[in-house]
């Protein structure tokens, strides 16, 4: 069973649509979840973490964790072409453990 | 400016031939990875350090070494390097643990021919 795991894409979103990014992970005991986004031939950036069951919002970025389910999901309101990138879903079990991402999902806006 | 700067940025070279890829960060960061990205398998920890001589593998660690001498710099090191090492590679940091969030390096782009 893969770690950490999410649907490649490519995800297709008309402009200013709601995106809806999955993850799921398969350690329990995990503790810390991040999103990352990464554009074409650059590294990653961070979006949002997320630690806590429930919803997390930044501008138009929410964060959502459900543990007893084992997901966490980014939701992108008003999506925009800038948005247009592959996202990256990372967890960690302990404070002083690895890091494992998911593969990510490619998101497309269309203008 | 806070960074995370690695060098070389691309870098062809031959089997066998030792390498090592630099990674320094000017953030006092405690914790600090290295990851290669490669197409269908996305972004795999190599190594991690806690902090100064605390060192431990990641998923992939084979064929890798690193040294954490002191505490900015996070050098990767290629003993012998094989043609199934060409990838993206990218140093990161964090503050304190790996509960915090990556700081990620511009990435160095390696060949082994």
């Amino acid at each position: 069973q893969k770690e950490v795991e999410q649907n490649s894409g490519p995800l297709s979103v008309p402009e200013g649509a709601i995106a809806s990014l999955n993850c799921t992970y398969s350690d329990r005991g995990s503790q810390s979840f991040f999103w990352y986004r990464q554009y074409s031939g650059k590294s990653p950036e961070l979006i949002m973490f997320i630690y806590s069951n429930g919803d997390k919002e930044d501008g138009r970025f929410t964060a959502q964790l459900n543990k007893a389910s084992q997901y966490v999901s980014l939701l992108i309101r008003d999506s925009q072409p800038s948005d247009s990138a592959t996202y990256l879903c990372a967890v960690t079990k302990n404070r002083d453990d690895k890091i494992i991402f998911g593969k990510g999902t490619r998101l497309h806006i269309l203008p | 400016e806070a960074q995370v700067t690695q060098n070389p940025r691309y870098l062809i070279t031959v089997t066998g031939k030792k390498l090592t890829v630099t990674c320094s960060q000017n953030m006092n960061h405690e914790y600090m990875s290295w990851y290669r990205q490669d197409p269908g398998l996305g972004l795999r920890q190599i190594y991690y350090s806690m902090n100064v001589e605390v060192t431990d593998k990641g998923d992939v660690p084979e064929g890798y070494k690193v040294s954490r001498k002191e505490k900015r710099n996070f050098p990767l090191i290629l003993e012998s390097p094989s043609p199934n090492q060409t990838s993206l590679y990218f140093c990161a940091s964090s503050f304190g643990t790996a509960d915090q969030p990556q700081h990620f390096g511009d990435g160095t782009r390696l060949s082994i021919l």
